[in-house]
């Protein structure tokens, strides 16, 4: 079982939907979690990290179960800005930053 | 500020060449991190160094792989007899590292890496 699973997709929905990426982590040990975003051909950047209580920045909305070792990331109203492959990382380890990376879900957002 | 600098951008090379990819790091970051990426994957740890510690080579995946830290900021990712599956894109990433919070790893653009 991979320690970070994501449906890769691609969810391609129109301007203006709603849409949600689900992740699953083996590691019931996990300390902090995050969704990074990966234009095409770019380097991943931080979208947000993802509490307990769950989060809302904007459109997105993260959340986290820890009892079913789920995350979630939703997108409101989306923008064709939006079109990126979306990464679901997990701290495994508190003693260190080290990062472990799903193999991410491609989001195409057409007009 | 300037960010992550990685270089070259592109390398190509022959199988079984040695290849250096060089990483400079965000000014002042005392945690550095090494990547692979491959086709179609998602990141792939490799190597971590967090100031004057023994850094963690637990994602190296053979000993052709090694890296090192300088003084603390540039570091160099060196792989030996360089293999067809060693084609990736090879990221770093730093960050400031106060102990006991995470924090936000940077990362840079990449160099990819072909081998022919």
């Amino acid at each position: 079982r991979k320690e970070v699973e994501q449906d890769p997709g691609p969810f391609n929905v129109p301007e203006g939907a709603t849409v949600a990426f689900n992740c699953t982590y083996s590691n019931s040990a996990s300390q902090s979690f995050f969704w990074y975003r990966q234009d095409c051909r770019k380097e991943p950047k931080l979208l947000m990290s993802v509490y307990s209580s769950g989060n809302e920045d904007g459109r997105f909305t993260a959340q986290l179960n820890r009892a079913s070792q789920y995350i979630s990331l939703l997108i409101r109203d989306s923008k064709l800005s939006d079109s990126a492959t979306y990464l679901c990382v997990v701290n495994m380890d508190p003693n260190t930053d080290k990062l472990i990376f799903g193999t991410g879900t491609r989001l195409q957002v057409f007009p | 500020g300037a960010g992550v600098s990685q270089s070259p951008s592109n390398k190509v090379t022959e199988k079984g060449k040695d290849v250096e990819l060089r990483c400079d790091p965000i000014s002042g970051h005392t945690a550095l991190y090494w990547y692979r990426q491959s086709l179609g994957q998602g990141l792939e740890f490799l190597i971590y160094f967090q100031g004057n510690s023994a850094p963690d080579k637990s994602g190296l995946p053979s000993d052709r792989f090694s890296a090192e830290r300088t003084g603390g900021s540039v570091s160099t990712l060196t792989i030996q007899r360089t293999q067809q599956e060693d084609s990736a894109v090879y990221l770093c990433a730093s960050s400031f590292q106060p102990t006991g919070s995470y924090n936000e790893q940077f990362f840079g653009p990449g160099t990819r890496l072909t081998v022919l």
